[in-house]
C-alpha cells in the first residue's frame, strides 16, 4: 500500500516553455502533499506544501507565480512549472501523506532538462 | 534555527557495519525518520523514531536519544547494494520535515 506515482518521469523542453508534473496517490487519501527539489549531489529541498482544496504554502525563496501548484483532489497535485528555464532542470520529487500517518510516501520523481 | 548534522561520505567494507550518526535542532520534534536514496532516485523509508531507544529491523538497526538530541543508524552485514545517500529527517511542531544533507555511504568490497 500508501503507493505514490509521478507523470512524467522526465521530460526536456525548450527555454521559456511551460511544463506540467502530476503527482498521484494510488491507494489513499493524500491530505497533504510535498513537492521537493534537488539538484546533482544535494539534499532534498522542500519547495512548497499543499493540502486539498486550498492553497499551497511556499518555502522562502520560491516563486509562487513560477511553481504554480494545484491540489485540486485528495489523490492528485500538480506542479506546473512556467516559463522554465536552464537553471529550473532538476529532479522534482512528491511525497504524500494521509492525515492518520507522520510519514510521508515518496513518489519516484521527475527529472527535469530545460534546453 | 533549525538544524540537522550528518557526515557528508562514509566508507565500509561488504560484509562489515557501519553507523551513521545524526544530531539535530529544530523547534518541536514529532519524531525522526531515516530514508534511503539511490543515485537518480526518490528517497525509500527506512525508519522512524518517536520514542528513545533502538529499534531494529532486519539488517538496518535506527537509535533515538531526544535529551540529546541525536540519533544513528545501523547497518549490518552490508551488501554493495546498500551503497547510497542515507537522509535523516526530523518532523517538527507542525510535523513538517527538516531534512540533513544526507551521507553518501560507499560500500567497498
Amino acid at each position: 500500500g500508501a503507493v505514490v506515482s509521478q507523470h512524467p518521469s522526465w521530460v526536456i523542453c525548450k527555454s521559456g516553455t511551460s511544463v506540467k508534473i502530476e503527482c498521484r496517490s494510488l491507494d489513499f487519501q493524500a491530505t497533504t502533499m510535498f513537492w521537493y527539489r534537488q539538484f546533482p549531489k544535494q539534499s532534498l529541498m522542500l519547495m512548497a506544501t499543499s493540502n486539498e482544496g486550498s492553497k499551497a504554502t511556499y518555502e522562502q525563496g520560491v516563486e509562487k507565480d513560477k511553481f504554480l501548484i494545484n491540489h485540486a483532489s485528495l489523490t492528485l497535485s500538480t506542479l506546473t512549472v512556467t516559463s522554465a528555464h536552464p537553471e529550473d532542470s532538476s529532479f522534482y520529487i512528491c511525497s504524500a501523506r494521509d492525515g492518520s500517518d507522520y510519514e510521508q510516501y515518496f513518489g519516484p520523481g521527475t527529472r527535469l532538462t530545460v534546453t | 534555527g533549525q538544524n540537522i548534522d550528518q557526515p557528508t561520505e562514509m566508507t565500509a567494507t561488504e560484509g562489515a557495519i557501519v553507523q551513521i550518526n545524526c544530531t539535530y535542532q529544530t523547534s518541536g520534534f514529532n519524531g525522526l525518520f531515516w530514508y534511503q536514496q539511490h543515485a537518480g532516485e526518490a528517497p525509500t523509508f527506512l525508519s522512524y523514531n518517536v520514542l528513545d531507544g533502538l529499534e531494529e529491523k532486519g539488517r538496518f538497526s535506527s537509535f533515538l536519544s531526544r535529551s540529546k538530541g541525536y540519533s544513528y543508524l545501523l547497518l549490518k552485514e552490508l551488501q554493495m547494494k546498500d551503497s547510497a545517500s542515507y537522509l535523516c529527517a526530523v518532523a517538527d511542531s507542525n510535523y513538517q520535515l527538516i531534512w540533513g544533507a544526507g551521507t553518501k555511504l560507499i560500500i567497498k568490497p
